[in-house]
């Protein structure tokens, strides 16, 4: 089975300051494409990054970035001068075929102090 | 645009009841996902289309059936409630590329007592 882990529940970071969440996957394709979603109290589900696997160079959006490792098939995300509205669930995900089918993993709560 | 939009918000159910939620988009996709959402468990893909009259079974697709009748709007069905059911209930939908994003709905919570 193909799975996505994230080993950090919740993390907590002040304002300002950086946070990475941990993220790992399991496939044997060779190209698959990579997402990090993030779900605020508001229950809305909005896409924060993506890559491609057969892309070397790591993507960033704005304050958000990631760190692919293809070959220990890791992708953390890095989030920096964390703001308040960044209080939310981070999912990772992956697809591994045309049809676009996600898998998930299970989340991490980023909670972001004043 | 809406996007992608979800009806109902929020519902309660009896086991054994049946329903329909339906979902919408605007943005004329062809791929179209409904997810569900349990604490601690991510969302999971219960059934998919890649196109007006198509379907597909996800990971956990038993006890839900779908309908792709028109190329905007994606059915979700439950025949027979049970408790195991009850979930946050997600609609995505993607354009043509597997790069593209999947824009979800609001989603719908369902409680089955």
């Amino acid at each position: 089975a193909q799975t996505v882990t994230q080993s950090q529940p919740e993390m907590s970071v002040q304002e300002a300051e950086t946070v990475t969440l941990s993220c790992t996957y399991d496939t044997s394709e060779n190209n698959y494409y990579l997402f990090w979603y993030k779900q605020p109290p508001s229950r809305q589900m909005i896409l924060v990054i993506r890559q491609e696997a057969y892309k070397q160079q790591n993507a960033t959006e704005n304050r958000f970035s990631v760190n692919f490792q293809k070959a220990a098939k890791s992708f953390s995300l890095k989030i920096s001068d964390s703001q308040l509205g960044d209080t939310a669930m981070y999912f990772c995900a992956y697809s591994t075929d045309s049809w676009g089918k996600l898998q998930f993993g299970a989340g991490t709560q980023v909670v972001v102090t004043p | 645009n809406a996007g992608v939009t979800q009806t109902p918000k929020f519902r309660v159910l009896k086991t054994g009841q049946s329903m329909t939620l339906l979902c919408a988009q605007d943005m004329n996709h062809e791929y179209m996902y409904w997810y569900r959402q349990d604490p601690g468990m991510g969302l999971r893909l219960i059934h998919y289309s890649v196109g007006e009259g198509t379907t597909a079974k996800g990971e956990v697709p038993d006890g839900y059936n779908v309908s792709r009748l028109k190329k905007q709007n994606f059915l979700l069905g439950l025949e027979s409630a049970a408790p195991s059911q009850t979930s946050v209930y997600f609609c995505a939908s993607r354009g043509s590329y597997a790069y593209n994003e999947q824009f979800f709905g609001p989603g719908t919570r369902l409680t089955v007592l």
